[in-house]
Order: structure tokens, then C-alpha cells, then sequence
């Protein structure tokens, strides 16, 4: 059975870089692609990105400038780096595992094993 | 930045039926891309509920079920338990984003 662990820095300031990881435990790491959502307090679900395992990435417009998600298929596990935190960065970050048939754009792609959620917050 | 619109809230007694609707645009639900439904138990992550617009991944009880039409989707939950008293959010792909988006949420209550 497909576990994931996370962790990663969960207190920042303003203007710091958020950087956190995911591990991916009993199962494989190829054939998929490996998903980061976030959820500020209170509010609802927002898609941030994911890679797989070749290091192909998609990333949410809202965010591009700010974020980058990596690979490492040694370890089987991908990290999220998101630059110039503020407040409004403040959220549960969950990682995922993507999962669908054929390529990514069909549509058909969803997250079918969740971490447990990492609470990150931003404050001077 | 959801573009997936949810009721805020739903409610229903015991044994009851409820549907939460989701409504996209043509470039995501109405494009003909797949909804995903998750549950998500206060303070825990949440989980895949209903993919590819009706399955249900084993181990989730046949009361959940998911349909799909035009540029909405909906989930119906039948024969309603005090355990079924969650957040629960649709998702699917989006064109204009070339990703997923995620519905705006809709807490289900049991009277």
C-alpha cells in the first residue's frame, strides 16, 4: 500500500523560501506524476503543481513565477519550493499521487493517495 | 481561484438522500474532462471519493455515487450516516489552466 510521508520548515517569515518534501513509500515512483496542493485556513483546495518522475512539470499559472517542484527518483521522493512567502501563503501543503489514463492532458487524472498534510505559516 | 462552484452547504436527517452539484464552463467540465469527487473528515486530508466521474475506488461504500452532464457534475449521497459529515469538493482538469482545479467546497451536515 502507497504511503506517503512529508515534512518541510513550518514556521517562515515574509520574503523566506518555503521548501517542503514528500516521501513515497511501498510502491512505485515511475509511471505516475507526483502532485502538491495547498489549503489556507478555513478555505477550499488549490491545485500548486506536480513533476513525474522524468521531471516533466505543470505548474498553476497563479503561482509559476513563484514555485518549483522537483524530483528524486534515488530516493523516491519530490520536494516543492515556493519563493517570497507572505501571509497569504499560509496553508495546510498536501502532496499527492496522481493517477489517470493516457497523457495528462486527457482530463481523466486525479489524486488518489494523499499525505498528511503539512501546516506551514508565514509571519514576521 | 476556484472555477468549479459548489452550494457552500447541504444538510440532511439520517437515511436521507443529498446531492452536491458542481458547476464548470467549457473549458473544463464541459470540454469533457473526467470530475473526481473527495471527502475530507475535519483536521485530515482528504480523500478520493468518486474518479473518472462515477467509480468508486475500493472500499468506499456504494451510498456515494457520481454522475455527470453538460458542464456539471453532481454527487449524490444515499442513506445518509452521521459519519458522512465532511467537506467535500469536486475536481477536474482545465484547459485555460492546463491543470486541475478544484471546486469551491460543500459542507455536508446530518440533522
Amino acid at each position: 500500500q502507497v504511503q506517503l510521508q512529508q515534512w518541510g520548515a513550518g514556521l517562515l517569515k515574509p520574503s523566506e523560501t518555503l521548501s517542503l518534501t514528500c516521501a513515497v513509500y511501498g510502491g512505485s515512483f515511475s509511471g505516475y506524476y507526483w502532485s502538491w496542493i495547498r489549503q489556507p485556513p478555513g478555505k477550499g483546495l488549490e491545485w500548486i503543481g506536480e513533476i513525474n518522475h522524468s521531471g516533466s512539470t505543470n505548474y498553476n499559472p497563479s503561482l509559476k513565477s513563484r514555485v518549483t517542484i522537483s524530483v528524486d527518483t534515488s530516493k523516491n521522493q519530490f520536494s516543492l519550493k515556493l519563493s517570497s512567502v507572505t501571509a497569504a501563503d499560509t496553508a495546510v501543503y498536501y502532496c499527492a499521487r496522481l493517477r489517470g489514463r493516457g497523457y495528462y492532458g486527457s482530463g481523466s487524472y486525479h489524486m488518489d493517495v494523499w499525505g498528511k498534510g503539512t501546516t506551514v505559516t508565514v509571519s514576521s | 481561484q476556484s472555477v468549479l462552484t459548489q452550494p457552500p452547504s447541504v444538510s440532511g436527517a439520517p437515511g436521507q438522500r443529498v446531492t452536491i452539484s458542481c458547476t464548470g464552463s467549457s473549458s473544463n467540465i464541459g470540454a469533457g474532462y473526467d470530475v473526481h469527487w473527495y471527502q475530507q473528515l475535519p483536521g485530515t486530508a482528504p480523500k478520493l471519493l468518486i474518479y473518472g466521474n462515477s467509480n468508486r475506488p475500493s472500499g468506499v461504500p456504494d451510498r456515494f455515487s457520481g454522475s455527470k452532464s453538460g458542464t456539471s457534475a453532481s454527487l449524490a449521497i444515499s442513506g445518509l450516516q452521521a459519519e458522512d459529515e465532511a467537506d467535500y469538493y469536486c475536481q477536474s482538469y482545465d484547459s485555460s489552466l492546463s491543470g486541475s482545479v478544484f471546486g469551491t467546497g460543500t459542507k455536508v451536515t446530518v440533522l
